[in-house]
């Protein structure tokens, strides 16, 4: 399997645009997380899914921040518009069970907000 | 809310030196108690799950350990290619399925 496929790998935008993250999970696995990596905070869960339908999105910032899933192999993460406190590495992470801990991570899509 | 604490937050050994990470943990019944490793640019590959204390997990060099307070990440002779950030997470009770991460250990072997 080709693993967790997030894109772009890089991203560098403007505050005030419109950024979109993408992820396409491993096949078979039902849930779908969105996490986000700074140095001042580390991996923060932003939001998860379960058969496509959120599940918690407590840890979404604002309503700057969306995600959806409208298939099983495929997410999206939009910011709008977007800030330079935003500027992070995002990772997508999927996992086939709940409670064993083992989420399969992405490479990452890191933004940088000018 | 879930808190876990790693420490030190960076630990750089000579080939062959071992050594032990902590992760300090506070969580509302503890369901999993996981580590990860992540290399530069990439996203964390997952190490292992302890469900209770007492328990122990190895993989090569690495053993990890779990009491009710703190999990240990053991690191016995380590190579440079053992050079990486660790990270350990806790999935606490509720019905969720959340993960909470610290925010890791350096760790740098020299040859």
């Amino acid at each position: 399997d080709a693993g967790v496929i997030q894109s772009p790998r890089h991203e560098v935008t403007e505050m005030g645009q419109e950024v979109t993250l993408r992820c396409k999970p491993i096949s078979g696995h039902d849930y779908l997380f969105w996490y986000r990596q700074t140095m001042m905070r580390g991996l923060e869960l932003l939001i998860y899914f379960n058969n496509n339908v959120p599940i918690d999105d407590s840890g979404m910032p604002e309503d700057r921040f969306s995600a959806k899933m409208p298939n099983a192999s495929f997410s999206t993460l939009k910011i709008q518009p977007s800030e330079p406190r935003d500027s992070a590495v995002y990772f997508c992470a999927s996992s086939p069970f709940r409670g064993t801990g083992e989420l399969f991570f992405g490479e990452g899509s890191r933004l940088t907000v000018l | 809310e879930d808190q876990v604490t790693q420490s030190p937050e960076a630990l750089r050994l000579q080939e062959g030196e071992s050594s032990s990470l902590n992760c300090s943990y506070t969580v509302s019944g503890l369901r999993g108690l996981f580590w990860y490793r992540q290399d530069p640019g990439k996203g964390p590959e997952f190490l292992f799950t302890l469900y209770s204390a007492g328990e122990e997990k190895e993989k090569e060099r690495l053993k990890a350990t779990l009491t009710k307070k703190e999990s240990f990440l053991h690191i016995t002779a380590p190579k440079p290619e053992d050079s990486a950030t660790y990270l350990c997470a806790v999935h606490g009770g509720g019905s969720n399925y959340k993960l909470t991460f610290g925010k890791g250990t350096l760790l740098t072997v020299n040859p």
